[in-house]
């Protein structure tokens, strides 16, 4: 069965970088689009954008642009995101979703920015 | 563009039907039937209940519906049972970008 399984939280001080990794097991990785969504405490969902599993090539929603850079290494399955210049207000969950209709998502990483 | 906008609570009684909307514009859920919809209890992942518009992925109770009309989507859950409590996020396809509804607390009386 597909699995999406992601790293676990991360502790982070303002101005630092988070890499959040995203292992998809049960299909074949170049068969589906990768996108990652963001969920703030006690808000909603945010799609941040998706990238290619075919061809690398990334897609950053609004908002999402400079700091925040998806990557792949598809020999071992796995989608990341990173970011960069972390901020208190990055603090949120963040899910990986595989898929054009999000059919299946990663457990979430918990990433907290504070001093 | 912003979120798709979402009634922020809906309830019902056990064994009611309950009807969720999700207001988009002419340039997402109007233009496209790429409409999905999102269950996701307290502390877990969301998880797809509904996809273009009114299709169910196999495993989803048939208690779940989807339609649409111009630029208003909408999910019913019929027969409410306790474990339906949850919050339900709407989604659409925007032609290279991609918009959540801003959510519904469903609550069952």
């Amino acid at each position: 069965q597909v699995q999406l399984v992601q790293s676990g939280s991360e502790l982070k001080k303002p101005g630092a970088s988070v890499k959040v990794s995203c292992k998809a097991s049960g299909y074949t990785f170049t068969s589906y689009a990768m996108n990652w969504v963001r969920q703030a405490p006690g808000q909603g969902l945010e799609w941040m954008g998706w990238i290619n599993t075919n061809t690398g090539n990334p897609t950053y929603a609004q908002g999402f642009t400079g700091r925040f850079v998806f990557s792949l290494d598809t020999s071992v399955s796995t989608a990341y995101l990173q970011i960069s210049s972390l901020k208190a207000e990055d603090t949120a969950v963040y899910y990986c979703a595989a898929d054009n209709a999000f059919d299946y998502w990663g457990q979430g990483t918990l990433v907290t920015v504070s001093s | 563009q912003s979120a798709l906008t979402q009634p922020a609570s809906v309830s019902g009684s056990p064994g009611q039907s309950i009807t969720i909307s999700c207001t988009g514009t002419s340039s997402d859920v109007g233009s496209y039937n790429l409409v999905s919809w999102y269950q996701q209890h307290p502390g877990k992942a969301p998880k797809l209940m509904i996809y273009e518009v009114s299709k169910r992925p196999s495993g989803v109770s048939n208690r779940f519906s989807g339609s649409k009309s111009g630029n208003t989507a909408s999910l019913t859950i019929s027969g409410l049972q306790a474990e339906d409590e949850a919050d339900y996020y709407c989604c659409s396809y925007a032609g290279g970008s991609t918009f959540f509804g801003t959510g519904t607390k469903v609550t069952v009386l």
